[in-house]
Protein backbone atom coordinates (compact mmCIF):
# COMPACT_ATOMS: atom_id res chain seq x y z
CA UNK A 1 0.00 0.00 0.00
CA UNK A 2 1.53 3.05 -0.72
CA UNK A 3 1.72 5.59 1.91
CA UNK A 4 1.13 8.94 0.32
CA UNK A 5 -1.61 8.81 -2.25
CA UNK A 6 -3.00 11.36 -4.78
CA UNK A 7 -5.70 11.79 -7.22
CA UNK A 8 -3.05 11.96 -10.25
CA UNK A 9 -6.20 14.08 -12.16
CA UNK A 10 -5.66 15.75 -14.35
CA UNK A 11 -7.51 18.08 -12.53
CA UNK A 12 -9.03 21.24 -15.55
CA UNK A 13 -10.07 24.51 -13.33
CA UNK A 14 -10.89 27.83 -15.24
CA UNK A 15 -9.04 30.75 -14.67
CA UNK A 16 -9.88 32.69 -11.07
CA UNK A 17 -11.66 29.40 -9.63
CA UNK A 18 -10.37 27.64 -5.93
CA UNK A 19 -8.28 24.51 -7.42
CA UNK A 20 -8.69 21.93 -4.57
CA UNK A 21 -5.62 19.64 -4.44
CA UNK A 22 -6.04 16.38 -1.70
CA UNK A 23 -3.56 13.67 -0.54
CA UNK A 24 -4.03 10.95 1.97
CA UNK A 25 -1.24 9.32 4.09
CA UNK A 26 -1.51 5.93 5.95
CA UNK A 27 1.71 6.74 8.54
CA UNK A 28 0.23 8.29 11.72
CA UNK A 29 3.50 8.73 13.33
CA UNK A 30 4.16 11.67 10.71
CA UNK A 31 4.71 14.69 11.12
CA UNK A 32 5.61 17.02 8.64
CA UNK A 33 3.74 17.57 5.03
CA UNK A 34 4.79 19.38 2.23
CA UNK A 35 3.82 20.14 -0.92
CA UNK A 36 6.04 20.55 -3.91
CA UNK A 37 5.02 22.27 -7.48
CA UNK A 38 6.45 20.56 -10.53
CA UNK A 39 6.39 22.25 -14.09
CA UNK A 40 7.30 20.14 -16.75
CA UNK A 41 10.69 18.80 -17.64
CA UNK A 42 11.46 20.88 -14.37
CA UNK A 43 12.89 19.76 -11.10
CA UNK A 44 9.97 20.05 -8.08
CA UNK A 45 9.93 23.52 -5.76
CA UNK A 46 8.93 23.80 -2.60
CA UNK A 47 5.10 25.74 -1.85
CA UNK A 48 4.41 24.91 1.42
CA UNK A 49 5.31 22.94 4.44
CA UNK A 50 2.33 22.22 6.86
CA UNK A 51 3.30 20.07 10.53
CA UNK A 52 0.33 21.48 12.94
CA UNK A 53 -3.65 21.02 12.26
CA UNK A 54 -5.84 23.35 10.56
CA UNK A 55 -4.60 25.76 7.86
CA UNK A 56 -1.51 27.49 6.96
CA UNK A 57 -2.26 30.18 4.09
CA UNK A 58 0.66 32.01 2.39
CA UNK A 59 -0.85 34.08 -0.57
CA UNK A 60 -2.88 32.71 -2.79
CA UNK A 61 -1.92 29.32 -1.27
CA UNK A 62 -3.96 26.98 1.74
CA UNK A 63 -2.82 23.88 2.89
CA UNK A 64 -4.22 22.67 5.64
CA UNK A 65 -3.93 19.32 7.83
CA UNK A 66 -6.18 16.89 9.73
CA UNK A 67 -4.14 14.34 11.28
CA UNK A 68 -7.14 12.33 12.55
CA UNK A 69 -8.58 11.75 9.27
CA UNK A 70 -4.61 11.56 7.80
CA UNK A 71 -5.46 13.58 4.99
CA UNK A 72 -3.49 17.26 3.79
CA UNK A 73 -5.07 19.32 1.34
CA UNK A 74 -3.62 22.44 -0.84
CA UNK A 75 -6.21 25.15 -2.31
CA UNK A 76 -5.15 27.82 -4.84
CA UNK A 77 -7.37 30.51 -4.86
CA UNK A 78 -7.41 32.86 -8.07
CA UNK A 79 -5.90 30.18 -9.85
CA UNK A 80 -3.92 31.42 -13.05
CA UNK A 81 -2.80 29.96 -15.90
CA UNK A 82 0.76 29.49 -14.74
CA UNK A 83 -0.45 27.63 -11.70
CA UNK A 84 -0.85 24.29 -14.59
CA UNK A 85 1.63 21.99 -12.93
CA UNK A 86 1.95 18.67 -11.01
CA UNK A 87 1.66 19.45 -7.55
CA UNK A 88 3.50 16.27 -5.49
CA UNK A 89 2.20 16.27 -1.59
CA UNK A 90 5.08 14.55 0.33
CA UNK A 91 5.57 13.33 4.08
CA UNK A 92 8.77 13.03 6.22
CA UNK A 93 8.50 10.00 8.19
CA UNK A 94 7.99 9.94 12.17
CA UNK A 95 10.31 7.33 13.12
CA UNK A 96 12.79 7.07 10.06
CA UNK A 97 14.35 10.68 10.60
CA UNK A 98 14.99 12.14 6.76
CA UNK A 99 12.70 9.59 5.24
CA UNK A 100 10.53 11.70 2.43
CA UNK A 101 7.68 9.63 0.70
CA UNK A 102 6.31 11.38 -1.98
CA UNK A 103 3.09 10.58 -3.54
CA UNK A 104 2.85 10.16 -7.55
CA UNK A 105 1.42 14.08 -8.13
CA UNK A 106 -2.05 15.91 -9.68
CA UNK A 107 -1.70 17.25 -12.77
CA UNK A 108 -3.28 20.49 -12.60
CA UNK A 109 -4.42 22.60 -15.20
CA UNK A 110 -5.79 26.48 -15.59
CA UNK A 111 -7.09 27.08 -18.55
CA UNK A 112 -7.87 31.07 -19.47
CA UNK B 1 24.60 30.98 -6.55
CA UNK B 2 23.10 28.39 -4.10
CA UNK B 3 22.54 25.25 -6.47
CA UNK B 4 22.67 21.35 -6.19
CA UNK B 5 24.47 20.51 -9.37
CA UNK B 6 24.12 16.75 -11.26
CA UNK B 7 26.24 14.94 -13.81
CA UNK B 8 25.26 13.91 -16.36
CA UNK B 9 22.09 15.36 -17.32
CA UNK B 10 21.78 12.80 -19.69
CA UNK B 11 23.22 9.51 -20.19
CA UNK B 12 22.45 6.46 -22.32
CA UNK B 13 24.23 3.17 -21.27
CA UNK B 14 24.06 -0.13 -21.41
CA UNK B 15 23.42 -3.09 -19.04
CA UNK B 16 25.84 -4.07 -16.81
CA UNK B 17 27.88 -0.95 -17.23
CA UNK B 18 29.04 0.80 -14.17
CA UNK B 19 28.54 4.39 -13.90
CA UNK B 20 28.28 7.24 -11.39
CA UNK B 21 25.99 10.05 -11.28
CA UNK B 22 27.71 12.89 -9.55
CA UNK B 23 25.43 15.08 -7.14
CA UNK B 24 27.72 18.34 -5.68
CA UNK B 25 25.79 21.14 -3.48
CA UNK B 26 27.44 24.35 -2.57
CA UNK B 27 24.94 25.62 0.37
CA UNK B 28 26.71 23.62 3.67
CA UNK B 29 23.67 21.90 3.87
CA UNK B 30 23.79 18.48 6.15
CA UNK B 31 20.92 16.43 4.38
CA UNK B 32 21.59 15.07 0.41
CA UNK B 33 19.03 12.69 -1.01
CA UNK B 34 18.29 10.81 -4.24
CA UNK B 35 15.15 10.11 -6.19
CA UNK B 36 13.91 8.69 -9.38
CA UNK B 37 10.69 9.84 -11.04
CA UNK B 38 8.72 7.31 -13.43
CA UNK B 39 5.45 8.21 -14.45
CA UNK B 40 2.58 7.18 -12.74
CA UNK B 41 4.69 6.58 -10.04
CA UNK B 42 5.81 10.05 -8.98
CA UNK B 43 9.19 10.54 -6.56
CA UNK B 44 10.29 7.33 -5.22
CA UNK B 45 13.54 8.28 -2.57
CA UNK B 46 16.76 6.22 -3.07
CA UNK B 47 18.69 7.12 -0.66
CA UNK B 48 19.50 9.43 1.67
CA UNK B 49 22.14 11.14 4.04
CA UNK B 50 21.36 12.78 7.15
CA UNK B 51 25.37 14.25 7.39
CA UNK B 52 28.77 13.15 5.93
CA UNK B 53 29.15 9.40 6.87
CA UNK B 54 25.89 9.00 7.55
CA UNK B 55 23.72 7.22 5.05
CA UNK B 56 20.18 5.09 5.06
CA UNK B 57 17.98 3.55 2.50
CA UNK B 58 15.01 5.48 1.15
CA UNK B 59 12.00 2.96 -0.28
CA UNK B 60 13.70 1.66 -3.66
CA UNK B 61 17.49 0.99 -2.80
CA UNK B 62 18.03 -2.38 -5.26
CA UNK B 63 20.93 -1.43 -7.32
CA UNK B 64 21.85 1.63 -6.46
CA UNK B 65 24.84 2.26 -3.98
CA UNK B 66 26.11 5.93 -2.44
CA UNK B 67 28.65 7.27 -0.17
CA UNK B 68 28.96 10.69 1.44
CA UNK B 69 32.65 11.63 2.24
CA UNK B 70 32.11 15.25 2.16
CA UNK B 71 29.36 17.63 3.18
CA UNK B 72 29.28 18.41 -0.55
CA UNK B 73 29.27 15.33 -2.31
CA UNK B 74 26.90 12.45 -2.43
CA UNK B 75 27.25 10.40 -5.69
CA UNK B 76 25.00 7.83 -6.72
CA UNK B 77 26.24 4.53 -8.18
CA UNK B 78 25.23 2.25 -10.52
CA UNK B 79 27.44 -0.81 -10.16
CA UNK B 80 25.25 -2.81 -13.28
CA UNK B 81 22.34 -0.97 -14.70
CA UNK B 82 19.49 -2.96 -15.68
CA UNK B 83 16.78 -1.37 -18.10
CA UNK B 84 14.91 -1.37 -14.86
CA UNK B 85 16.51 1.40 -13.93
CA UNK B 86 16.05 3.75 -16.82
CA UNK B 87 14.18 6.64 -15.22
CA UNK B 88 14.49 10.61 -14.28
CA UNK B 89 16.80 11.16 -11.48
CA UNK B 90 17.21 13.64 -9.17
CA UNK B 91 19.38 14.54 -6.15
CA UNK B 92 18.36 16.68 -3.16
CA UNK B 93 19.61 18.71 -0.40
CA UNK B 94 18.09 20.56 2.57
CA UNK B 95 20.13 23.05 5.48
CA UNK B 96 19.08 19.50 7.77
CA UNK B 97 17.30 15.96 7.79
CA UNK B 98 14.80 17.38 10.28
CA UNK B 99 13.57 19.20 6.39
CA UNK B 100 12.03 22.64 8.54
CA UNK B 101 13.48 23.99 5.19
CA UNK B 102 13.07 23.38 1.63
CA UNK B 103 14.10 21.12 -0.14
CA UNK B 104 16.59 22.19 -2.88
CA UNK B 105 16.38 19.55 -6.13
CA UNK B 106 18.71 19.50 -8.90
CA UNK B 107 18.37 19.71 -12.39
CA UNK B 108 17.79 16.19 -13.07
CA UNK B 109 19.25 13.05 -14.83
CA UNK B 110 17.93 11.10 -17.36
CA UNK B 111 19.09 7.98 -18.02
CA UNK B 112 18.00 5.34 -20.20
CA UNK B 113 19.77 1.64 -19.65
CA UNK B 114 19.53 -0.35 -23.23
Amino acid sequence: QKEVEQNSGPLSVPEGAIASLNCTYSDRGSQSFFWYRQYSGKSPELIMFIYSNGDKEDGRFTAQLNKASQYVSLLIRDSQPSDSATYLCAELSGTSYGKLTFGQGTILTVHP
Amino acid sequence: EAQVTQNPRYLITVTGKKLTVTCSQNMNHEYMSWYRQDPGLGLRQIYYSMNVEVTDKGDVPEGYKVSRKEKRNFPLILESPSPNQTSLYFCASSLTGFLTGELFFGEGSRLTVL
